[in-house]
């Protein structure tokens, strides 16, 4: 079965620093996203991208975040100076539909500590 | 607000016994509705949906759940829990194009 997949698995940076997140969703998937996951809190939703533009984004994505489809490929989450509390696990995921026409196939993560 | 509530945090069951993880919602209308299963680190695995129709829904792993619209519930059963099942559950929902809104989760334990 297709799979997201992300990369690195697990990523650790010093606060102040910019760090890509990136994922490669399932090839013939339309909408993308990403959530994060604070250890021991719930799954929260950052932003959904479709077409080539942001199409949904929460008050967490903030100016210090940013996301990008550079190819026809990956999609990236792009953190411009770390802080201490970026420190989570973030999930990539893609579909075919938007959701609730399709549900969301998420990949493994990428754990990013922040110290 | 729109929001999911999973009242329970954390249930322990023993292999063999029936399990039902409760799910609330809070839309105006009727979401789309979801549990998803999350391993140690590992990703978000889809269990079942339910869009429309028939009120209880058939899921992989032999889970299945129940809609319920007098209750605003979704809840998800298993009547005999194995101990691979132990992970962290999390119901989700969404209308339309909206993005998923997630409970908090409820960890399961299994004791053999």
């Amino acid at each position: 079965e297709p799979e997201v997949t992300q990369t690195p698995s697990h990523q650790v940076t010093q606060m102040g620093q910019e760090v890509i997140l990136r994922c490669v969703p399932i090839s013939n998937h339309l909408y993308f996203y990403w959530y994060r996951q604070i250890l021991g809190q719930k799954v929260e939703f950052l932003v959904s991208f479709y077409n080539n533009e942001i199409s949904e984004k929460s008050e967490i994505f903030d100016d210090q975040f940013s996301v990008e489809r550079p190819d026809g490929s990956n999609f990236t989450l792009k953190i411009r100076s770390t802080k201490l509390e970026d420190s989570a696990m973030y999930f990539c995921a893609s579909s075919a539909d938007r959701v609730g026409n399709s549900p969301l196939h998420f990949g493994n993560g990428t754990r990013l500590t922040v110290t | 607000a729109q929001s999911v509530t999973q009242p329970d945090i954390h249930i322990t069951v023993s292999e063999g016994a029936s399990l039902e993880l409760r799910c609330n919602y809070s839309y105006g209308a009727t979401p789309y509705l979801f549990w998803y299963v999350q391993s140690p680190g590992q990703g978000l695995q889809l269990l079942l949906k339910y869009f429309s129709g028939d009120t209880l829904v058939q899921g992989i792993k032999g889970f299945e759940a129940e809609f319920k619209r007098s209750q605003s519930s979704f809840n998800l059963r298993k009547p005999s829990v194995h101990w691979s099942d132990a992970a962290e559950y999390f119901c989700a929902a969404n209308t339309g194009r909206r993005a998923l809104t997630f409970g908090s989760g409820t960890r399961l334990q299994v004791q053999p």
